[in-house]
């Protein structure tokens, strides 16, 4: 496989379930990041991660907990969510500065 | 403020027009990245270009052409002779580097319905 790959791509949990989403990267790029996007919204930047190190998060919720083990893979871990957190999430990647993300197909999570 | 503004909502054309796609940012940065992605109804972005502050030429790839223009804050995108493959929502974006990684503002994204 090539590029960013998400899995699940389709998701339903109920709201005291925990589940996690996964993203891997094969592109050797240093930094991945997590976003959202809800219905009607611009895409939110939720987290970043370069060289292994969150370095951004976006005033998000605790109920949504990044895991980035090496530069190639990045989870987000969910935990008691609520329905208004149903949206697509999209994992993306990048090389340092280049200014160029390259985005996976996205989970379409739904919570409820 | 929102850094990118796409002020259209919702184009809708029959095939064969051709359509324009505006989109004005707002950055304090002398350096910074210009993009445009697709986002057909499967849900991924599709990078289509990316360019820099330091280049203005006017760029065309096939049928698609981008006009940016830092006098006005603008990137616009058209599709001459637009079919119905490129129904989708298009966003612009702007990339501000923060030491080793890309912030990125996205617009709220422009949904294009090409008829036939």
């Amino acid at each position: 496989e090539t590029g960013v790959t998400q899995t699940p791509r389709h998701l339903v949990m109920g709201m005291t379930n925990k589940k996690s989403l996964k993203c891997e990267q094969h592109l050797g790029h240093n930094a991945m990041y997590w976003y959202k996007q809800s219905a009607k919204k611009p895409l939110e930047l939720m987290f970043v991660y370069n060289f292994k190190e969150q370095t951004e998060n976006n005033s998000v919720p605790s109920r949504f907990s990044p895991e980035c083990p090496n530069s190639s893979h990045l989870f987000l871990h969910l935990h008691t969510l609520q329905p208004e957190d149903s949206a697509l999430y999209l994992c993306a990647s990048s090389q340092d500065r280049t200014g160029f993300e390259f985005f996976g197909p996205g989970t379409r999570l739904t919570v409820l | 403020a929102q850094k990118v503004t796409q002020a259209q909502t919702e184009i809708s054309v029959v095939e064969k027009e051709d359509v324009t796609l505006d989109c004005v940012y707002e950055t304090r940065d002398t350096t910074y990245y210009l993009f445009w992605y697709k986002q057909p109804p499967s849900g991924e972005l599709v990078f289509l270009i990316r360019r820099n502050s330091f280049d203005e030429q006017n760029e065309i790839s096939g049928r698609y052409s981008w006009n940016f223009q830092k006098s006005t804050s603008s990137f616009n995108f058209t599709i001459t002779a637009s079919q119905v493959v490129d129904s989708a929502v298009y966003f612009c974006a702007l990339s501000e580097t923060f030491y080793n990684f890309n912030k990125f503002y996205f617009g709220s994204g422009t949904k294009l319905n090409v008829k036939p």
